[in-house]
């Protein structure tokens, strides 16, 4: 099946410095990748929908400054934290559409666990 | 706009009993609709999805769902739940928006626990 790779796992960085997180479809092309973010005990809540070659589409309330979201090719976004508070300290996870759109849905990364010092 | 209520939060169940956790959205188009599990630790997994034709659903693991349209509902079940099922459960709707794509909206999660 559809296999998205995430990286890294966890990351630690001190406040104000970046951190760039990777999502990587293996064995197929995503023109269409996900971001998500979840705080503990709490659902998944869409931040942006990365589209390649083009600007990425944010959901309200996200800054897109802060966020920012690059998909340079059909196997890679890459959503960096810029300028990371404590309060940016969750867990992000990306995912990928299929190339049916029908077949496995939507596949998931195994998440980024991020914590801002 | 789109939205997916779950209304257990968290259910605790004994060993072989059932489960049915509810799910209900709001939109009035065609929807795709799917059921995640995401055990401890570990990332998202498709349980079940329905994008069309019979409402009943098969998914992994023994889960099965009910689509009912009229209701705007699509409930999990399982006969018999074991000790491993202890997870969390999403629900999720895709439906088509401008803009020319798609997004999945979750619900905010049930967390199970099956006790020996």
């Amino acid at each position: 099946g559809a296999v998205v790779s995430q990286h890294p796992s966890w990351v630690i960085c001190k406040s104000g410095t970046s951190v760039k997180i990777e999502c990587r479809s293996l064995d197929f092309q995503a023109t269409t990748m996900f971001w998500y973010r979840q705080f503990p005990k709490q659902s998944l809540m869409l931040m942006a929908t990365s589209n390649e070659g083009s600007k990425a589409t944010y959901e309200q309330g996200v800054e897109k400054d802060k966020f920012l979201i690059n998909h340079a090719s059909l196997t890679l976004s890459t959503l960096t934290v810029t300028s990371a508070h404590p309060e940016d300290s969750s867990f992000y996870i990306c995912s990928a559409r299929d190339p049916s759109g029908l077949l496995f849905g939507y596949t998931f990364g195994s998440g980024t666990r991020l914590t801002v010092v | 706009a789109q939205s997916v209520s779950q209304h257990n939060h968290h259910v605790i169940l004994s060993e072989a009993a059932s489960l049915e956790l509810g799910c209900n959205y709001s939109y009035g188009g065609t929807v795709n609709l799917f059921w995640y599990v995401q055990y401890p630790g570990q990332h998202l997994q498709l349980l079940l999805k329905y994008f069309s034709g019979d409402p009943l659903v098969k998914g992994i693991k023994g889960f099965e769902a009910e689509f009912i349209k009229s209701k705007f509902s699509f409930n999990l079940r399982k006969p018999s739940v074991q000790w491993s099922d202890t997870a969390e459960y999403f629900c999720a709707v895709n439906a088509p928006l401008s803009g020319g794509y798609n997004k999945l909206i979750f619900g905010a999660g049930t967390r199970l626990a099956v006790h020996p």
